[in-house]
């Protein structure tokens, strides 16, 4: 995987429940990235972040939260605001414009 | 293990033919390409990638081939084995920037 690490790979939330998702990198990457996999879809875009302190939303950010204290992490919130959060969570990271690589995934599901 | 892409597109072959996965590119400005195989429960893992000064890629057993006059990407698999089932997908890149177009997808299933 690449040097992305992805923790837990199987993540249960209640209802009105904010959960987090980690993601890890050490190779020394600027750029970090959070995409939403679901059946029969692509990646789709949550937040990014191309430098520490800094981040940007993607197409699909409503309901999510991200920080970028560090170069190496890039925590993904699910807020309650996210009706619909089961889904396959994929982190990645890359350099401006080259390679993106990712972590190994975490499942999100719904007591 | 969880099922990524139960509606997609899917390609079966007999293992030890050949397979060409396609795949058509939104941006005529994307001048960086990337295959990615995912197989179920895992995340994407890089295969092989193309610039757009180029129209042919070879990798161990796979080469890319990149036709910029219609947008189209293709990746060539050698003498698939039971090894290559999975997910294949593309990745569209404008080179200096932070903008990736993911393709769909398209499953891949090896026949014995």
């Amino acid at each position: 995987d690449g040097g992305i690490t992805q923790s837990p790979k199987y993540l249960f939330r209640k209802e009105g429940q904010n959960v987090t998702l980690s993601c890890e990198q050490n190779l020394n990457h600027d750029a970090m990235y959070w995409y939403r996999q679901d059946p029969g879809q692509g990646l789709r875009l949550i937040y990014y972040s191309q430098i520490v302190n800094d981040f940007q939303k993607g197409d699909i950010a409503e309901g999510y939260s991200v920080s970028r204290e560090k170069k190496e992490s890039f925590p993904l919130t699910v807020t309650s605001a996210q009706k619909n959060p089961t889904a396959f969570y994929l982190c990645a990271a890359s350099s401006r414009g080259e390679t993106q690589y990712f972590g190994p995934g975490t499942r999100l599901l719904v007591l | 293990g969880e099922s990524v892409g139960l509606h997609l597109p899917t390609l079966s072959v007999q293992e030890g033919d050949n397979s060409i996965i396609n795949c058509a590119y939104s941006n005529s400005a994307s001048d960086y390409f990337i295959w990615y195989k995912q197989e179920s429960g895992k995340g994407p893992q890089f295969i092989i990638d193309i610039r757009s000064n180029m129209d042919k890629r070879q990798g161990q057993r796979v080469t890319v081939l990149l036709n910029k006059t219609v947008k189209h990407l293709s990746l060539q698999i050698a003498a698939t084995q039971p090894g290559d089932s999975a997910v294949y997908f593309c990745a569209e890149i404008l080179s200096g920037t932070y903008k990736y177009i993911f393709g769909t997808g398209t499953r891949l299933k090896v026949l014995a």
